[in-house]
């Protein structure tokens, strides 16, 4: 399995305070992704990276924004936290061919009040 | 655009029973079909896949079946087990797009003894 971590964990946080959910790997892969899981919804994409400093948005991405620095580092921030984005958040990694396999990490959830 | 679509849940089998969960999907050009599994607590981890029309994928006992004529991939099991209780999700990527996958809302299996 790829070595994907995620912090926190949980998180409870109150609307309109900025949050930053972290993502890292130790499997070198070019690109990592954000997805948030809802009932009804299976999961979406919020953002992705296909290398450092190179980004673009998935199907749900207002009110996120990401940074990448490093390869092994994909960082997720709520600018200002709603009710609406309590969720759980996944962070996935892979080589980026598509018939590839993603390797997701242990899941984010935030709450927020 | 896009779109994957699959059988609600939740679906509750007894243990060596047979499982079908419908997958259908809908897509431009020729997308590689996965199903992933989440277990109790955890992240998705790749359980099969197959990449063009009429390949079968198989793993741990689960197959499934790339039908382009009925752009289907039901996932398949002669005989379930408790331990296969999980969520299962269908997911489509095409060629070109960055492997972002596209979920289909995801399927919850309960086995009973």
């Amino acid at each position: 399995d790829a070595g994907i971590t995620q912090s926190p964990r949980h998180k409870v946080t109150e609307t309109g305070t900025p949050v930053t959910l972290r993502c890292h790997q130790t499997e070198n892969h070019r690109y990592m992704y954000w997805y948030r899981q809802d009932p009804g919804h299976g999961l979406r994409l919020i953002h992705y990276s296909y290398g450092v400093k190179d980004t673009d948005k998935g199907e749900v991405s207002d009110g996120y924004s990401v940074s990448r620095s490093k390869t092994e580092d994909f960082l997720l921030t709520l600018e200002s936290a709603t009710s609406s984005q309590t969720s759980v958040y996944f962070c996935a990694t892979g080589t980026g061919g598509s018939t590839d396999t993603q390797y997701f990490g242990p899941g984010t959830r935030l709450t927020v009040l | 655009g896009n779109s994957v679509t699959q059988m609600e849940g939740p679906v509750t089998l007894s243990e060596e029973a047979f499982l079908t969960i419908n997958c259908t999907y809908t897509a431009t050009g020729y997308p590689s079909l996965f199903w992933y599994v989440q277990y109790p607590g955890e992240g998705l981890q790749l359980l099969l896949k197959a990449t063009k029309a009429d390949d079968k994928g198989s793993n741990k006992g689960f197959e499934a079946t790339y039908r382009k004529e009925t752009t289907s991939f039901h996932l398949e099991k002669g005989s379930v087990q408790v331990s296969d209780s999980a969520v299962y999700f269908c997911a489509l990527t095409f060629t070109g797009g960055g492997n972002k996958l596209t979920f289909g809302t995801g399927t919850q299996l309960k086995v009973e003894l």
